[in-house]
């Protein structure tokens, strides 16, 4: 399978607790997206990279959140002291180029207690 | 954060009915995009729409690009137990270089999709 895949699809933490999901895009896909999804939503945009740079942040996306690209295949996103708020689906998606169709991965659910 | 208003917000059918979705923004989209997601999974695209005016089909599902292009709706002809899921309507602004949030995607609140047998 060459679709877009996250690791992992899901993860249960305590309040206060760091978390890092991972994805995995289309091999030579320069554009890589993060979105965030909650319950009876649709996905609302988070960052997203043009191979390794950072090129647009959300005002969703708090100081806790932080997002790497680092030789522009996969992506990392952290989330720091987390808080009950970021319960939620997080979603990746990627496309080829910058108008391309954007392929979305199955997401990682990420519930806080 | 901005989302489009989609309605109906959910749907109960029979097998065998004609569905229609809309969406609507306050604000132009250049492109608007169609998708369908399943539970736990990520949304998978279903018809992609890049001209104010422009009818597009793809088998049993048409969509239509508002020529305001500040809405859009979804036909599905003849649904079928597997078209249950969950729509999203998304519209993309297209800018050129230098504009700011071009390739992100805004998406509506979705539409609950049931179909009885």
């Amino acid at each position: 399978d060459t679709g877009v895949s996250q690791d992992p699809r899901h993860k249960i933490t305590k309040r206060g607790q760091n978390v890092t999901f991972r994805c995995d895009p289309i091999s030579e896909h320069n554009r890589l997206y993060w979105y965030r999804q909650t319950l009876g939503q649709g996905p609302e945009f988070l960052t997203y990279f043009q191979n390794e740079a950072q090129l647009e942040k959300s005002r969703l996306l708090s100081d806790r959140f932080s997002a790497e690209r680092p030789k522009g295949s996969f992506s990392t996103l952290e989330i720091q002291r987390t808080e009950q708020g970021d319960s939620a689906m997080y979603l990746c998606a990627s496309s080829l180029d910058r108008w391309d169709t954007q392929y979305f991965g199955p997401g990682t659910r990420l519930t806080v207690l | 954060g901005q989302q489009l208003n989609q309605s109906p917000q959910s749907m109960f059918i029979q097998e065998g009915e004609d569905v229609s979705m809309n969406c609507t923004s306050s604000s132009i989209f250049n492109t608007w995009l169609w998708y369908k997601q399943d539970p736990g999974e990520g949304p998978v695209l279903l018809i992609a729409l890049y001209k104010a005016g422009e009818l597009t089909s793809n088998g049993r599902l048409t969509a239509q690009f508002g020529i305001t292009r500040k809405d859009s709706f979804l036909n599905i002809s003849a649904s079928i137990p597997s078209d249950v899921g969950i729509y999203f309507c998304a519209g993309q602004l297209r800018t050129r270089a230098g504009g700011t949030s071009y390739g992100k995607l805004t998406f509506g609140q979705g539409t609950i999709l049931t179909v009885h047998p």
